[in-house]
C-alpha cells in the first residue's frame, strides 16, 4: 500500500529565506506527483505537476524535483515571501483514481 | 484557466436532511472526484467518475451516493445527513490521460458542511 510522508508537519522561517519542502513516497510504480498549496478554508490550488518521466518542473519561484528509484520529491520555494504561508500537500498519482496525499507541510513565512 | 465551482461554500444541516452538493467544471474533463477532508485524517476519496453517468466507490463511500448526469457537473447527495459527515467536501477535476488514467488535478474552492 502506497504511503505518503511529508516531514516536518510545520516550518517557520523568515521572509527572504530559500526553503525545500519534502515528500516521500513508499512505492516508486507511479505515474505522476502533484503539489498543491491549501490555504485556511480554501481548496487545493495546483502548483506543479511531475510526469515519471520527467525530473523537474519549474513554475516562477516554485521548483520540483522527483526521484523515482528513491522515493523522494522536493518542492524548493525560493526567495520566500509571507504570501508563501499555506499548507503545502504532495499527491502521488498511480492510477484514474489511485491518488494518494500526504499530510502537508504547514508554512509560515514570517516578515 | 481551468474552473471547478461548488456552489456552496458554507451549509448548516439538521440531522436526517438531504443534502446536496453540487460541482461544475468548465474544462471537459473526464474525470471528476469527490473528497473530504478531516483535520488528521487528510483527503479522502468518496466517489469518482470517469465520464458521464459512470462512477466508483472511493474509500469511504458510505452514506453518501453521487450523480452525474452531464459530463460538467458531479453531485455528491448525503441522503440523511448525519453528524460525522460535517466536514470540508472538496470537489476536483482532471483529463483523462493514457496510461496514467489522470492528469492534473483541479480543486475547487470546497463546501464546509456542518450537520447538527
Amino acid at each position: 500500500k502506497q504511503e505518503v510522508t511529508q516531514i516536518p508537519a510545520a516550518l517557520s522561517v523568515p521572509e527572504g529565506e530559500n526553503l525545500v519542502l519534502n515528500c516521500s513516497f513508499t512505492d516508486s510504480a507511479i505515474y505522476n506527483l502533484q503539489w498543491f498549496r491549501q490555504d485556511p478554508g480554501k481548496g487545493l490550488t495546483s502548483l506543479l505537476l511531475i510526469q515519471s518521466s520527467q525530473r523537474e518542473q519549474t513554475s516562477g519561484r516554485l521548483n520540483a524535483s522527483l526521484d523515482k528509484s528513491s522515493g523522494r520529491s522536493t518542492l524548493y520555494i525560493a526567495a520566500s515571501q509571507p504570501g508563501d504561508s499555506a499548507t503545502y500537500l504532495c499527491a502521488v498519482i498511480q492510477g484514474a483514481q489511485k491518488l494518494v496525499f500526504g499530510q502537508g507541510t504547514r508554512l509560515t513565512i514570517n516578515p | 484557466d481551468v474552473k471547478v465551482t461548488q456552489s456552496s461554500r458554507y451549509l448548516v444541516k439538521r440531522t436526517g436532511e438531504k443534502v446536496f452538493l453540487e460541482c461544475v467544471q468548465d474544462m471537459d474533463h473526464e474525470n471528476m472526484f469527490w473528497y473530504r477532508q478531516d483535520p488528521g485524517l487528510g483527503l479522502r476519496l468518496i466517489y469518482f467518475s470517469y465520464d458521464v453517468k459512470m462512477k466508483e466507490k472511493g474509500d469511504i463511500p458510505e452514506g453518501y451516493s453521487v450523480s452525474r448526469e452531464k459530463k460538467e457537473r458531479f453531485s455528491l447527495i448525503l441522503e440523511s445527513a448525519s453528524t460525522n459527515q460535517t466536514s470540508m467536501y472538496l470537489c476536483a477535476s482532471s483529463a483523462r490521460m493514457r496510461g496514467a488514467g489522470t492528469g492534473e488535478l483541479f480543486f475547487g474552492e470546497g463546501s464546509r458542511l456542518t450537520v447538527l
